[in-house]
């Protein structure tokens, strides 16, 4: 069965600090690996899309990683913003035609001052 | 328009009650799709439009939802005879002409059933 699992599920880290959110997938067959922001009562915004060949994507202060071989992949916030606290939600997409897309549960990020 | 508009943002409905929730994709984009996101876990897969066809379904949990995109532009996602079980954040999201394209989401319709 297709599925990504996120850890950990929720996390709370202090103004100005790094974090490391985990991604491990079960997807056949894999197109790409996606990376969304989710603010409280709004809907996702992409951060990143990896597709196979690529090992490293940077947005601003994220930087994705994909490893394919043991299908895991890492989102790292440096210097953490307030405005960082939100829903991190990593998507894996199936190749064949379309954006079908797997869902991960979301690991709940809290900046505190 | 500039995003994915939806409304109404949020419904309260009677056990028993037909919603009706729409979808207004970003213009141009080709590719449609609805989501259902239960209370602190991710989005799944409802249905997919391509223009005004419907290529996939398959994420529909039962024959009470329906979907529909007429026009290929507006969709409309209609859930009759409401169950609490339904209860739930209702996403939209479109992209370009590339189904393999990035994806716009709307803000989603949050589904209350009583």
């Amino acid at each position: 069965k297709n599925q990504v699992e996120q850890s950990p599920q929720s996390l709370i880290i202090l103004e100005g600090k790094n974090c490391t959110l985990q991604c491990n997938y079960t997807v056949s067959p894999f197109s790409n690996l996606r990376w969304y922001k989710q603010d409280t009562g709004r809907g996702p915004v992409s951060l990143t899309i990896m597709t196979f060949s690529e090992n490293t994507k940077s947005n601003g202060r994220y930087t994705a990683t994909l490893d394919a071989d043991t299908k895991q992949s890492s989102l790292h916030i440096t210097a953490s913003q307030l405005s960082d606290s939100a829903s991190y939600i990593c998507v894996v997409s199936t190749s064949g035609g379309y954006n079908k897309l797997i869902f991960g549960a979301g690991t709940r990020l809290a900046v505190h001052p | 328009g500039a995003g994915v508009s939806q409304s109404p943002r949020y419904k309260v409905a009677k056990r028993g009650q037909d919603v009706a929730l729409r979808c207004d994709p970003i213009s141009g984009h080709v590719s449609l799709f609805w989501y259902q996101q239960a209370l602190g876990q991710g989005p799944e897969f409802l249905t997919y439009f391509q223009n005004e066809a419907q290529l996939d379904k398959s994420g529909l949990p039962s024959d009470r939802f329906f979907a529909e995109r007429p026009e290929g532009s507006v969709s409309t996602l209609k859930i009759q005879r409401t169950q609490q079980e339904d209860s739930a954040v209702y996403l939209c999201a479109s992209s370009w002409d590339r189904p393999t394209g990035e994806l716009f989401f709307g803000e989603g319709s949050r589904l209350t059933v009583l």
